[in-house]
Formats: C-alpha cells, structure tokens, sequence
C-alpha cells in the first residue's frame, strides 16, 4: 500500500538557518503530495501541495518540488524563524482513493534565536 | 470563525463506556473526513463522506467505531464500548471540491480521547 517516510525529528536550528526535510513515498502511479504544519497549540494547516510530476509548492517561503524519478517531496526554507517552529507532515493521496490522505509521521523542528 | 469546529475538545471515559463525537465542517464544503492521530504519529485515515454517503472506510475502523452524516452537514463517530487502546486525537477535516480533483482538506482541532 502508499506510504510516507520523512525524517526523523526534532530538528533543532538557528535562526536565518536553512531549514530541509526530506520526505520519500511509496505509491502506484501519480498520487498528489502535501505538507501539512501544526503549530503549537494549533490544528494541522496546509501548508503547499504539488498534483503533478516536477510541480513546484510555494508558501510562506516554504518550498518542496514533486520529484517522481526519485519518489521524494523535501520541503525546504532558506532562513527559517522562531515563528517556524512546528511539527511538519509529509503526506500524499493515492490515485486510488478521493478521500484518504495517507501522513509521514511529522518532523519537529524547533528553532532558536 | 467560520472553520471546522468539533465538539468536545477533550474528553475522559472509563473503559467499556460509550463515546461521541460531532464536527461541524465548512458551511459549503460536501466532503467531511475522520483521521485519528495518537502522541508521535501522523493522522490515520478512518472514514470519509461525502454529502450524506459514506464512500470509504478504513480497516482501522472496526465495528466499535460508526460514523454517520445523516443530512450531508455535521457528522458523528460514536466509539462502542472503549477500550484504553482508543485513547487518541480525533481529527476531523473537509473540503469542496477543486478544479484540479486535489481538493484541500482544513481539519478541525480535534477531539482528545483519554480512556481510563
């Protein structure tokens, strides 16, 4: 069946530090792709997406780019702040299902002045 | 604020007691989905709408575990007699429909289940 494997936290870094998470799947065809973030106290947020081979996410600074040559969504930021502190979830939807989302088991990251 | 909301936030039952939980999704959202998230881990899928009919469920949910959405609004999960293994964060999330058929799902707080 479709899985997520990312990298195990917490991660602990600098402010201004560049800020990767490397998130791999396992899945027939081509599933769409996501990160999620849950602040602290809060529920989970999308954060990007990508529906396609080679497609780009984008938000708050936030990159990942679909690769499917390598099976892999890393998430990057190139200057993180205290403010990115948070646990990030890779996950994707299979082609075979409209509803399920299927989630890595998150990353802490953790990041100080 | 006019996000998912669930109902309650937290609660605590003993053993073999009978459990339920409501969500209120996105005014016009159609799809309405359950996941479950114990300490470490990410969600696990457990059932998911859409307006009224139930189209997936997952083998995590077994026949303690019904979920209903009787008029395509709010919806329930009932847990029958819980056992400790039970204790968890119930996630509820939903979403409408997008041009590209990869719909956004924007979950609720969740409900935290303690069994003692």
């Amino acid at each position: 069946g479709d899985s997520v494997t990312q990298m195990e936290g917490p991660v602990t870094l600098s402010e201004e530090a560049f800020l990767t998470i490397n998130c791999t799947y396992t899945a027939t065809g081509y599933p769409s792709l996501f990160w999620y973030v849950q602040y602290p106290g809060e529920g989970l947020q999308l954060l990007l997406k990508a529906t396609k081979a080679d497609d780009k996410g984008s938000n708050k600074g936030f990159e990942a780019t679909y690769r499917k040559e390598t099976t892999s969504f890393h998430l990057e930021k190139g200057s993180v702040q205290v403010s990115d502190s948070a646990v990030y979830f890779c996950a994707l939807r299979g082609t075979d299902s409209w509803g399920k989302l299927q989630f890595g088991a998150g990353t802490q990251v953790v990041v100080t002045p | 604020d006019t996000g998912v909301s669930q109902d309650p936030r937290h609660k605590i039952t003993k053993r073999g007691q009978n459990v339920t939980f409501r969500c209120d999704p996105i005014s016009e959202h159609n799809r309405l989905y359950w996941y479950r998230q114990t300490l470490g881990q990410g969600p696990e899928f457990l059932t998911y709408f859409q307006n009224e009919a139930q189209l997936e469920k997952s083998r995590l949910l077994s026949d303690r575990f019904s979920a209903e959405r009787p008029k395509g609004s709010f919806s329930t999960l009932e847990i029958q007699r819980t056992e400790q293994g039970d204790s968890a964060m119930y996630l509820c999330a939903s979403s409408f429909p997008e041009g590209d058929a990869t719909d956004t799902q924007y979950f609720g707080p969740g409900t935290r289940l303690t069994v003692l």
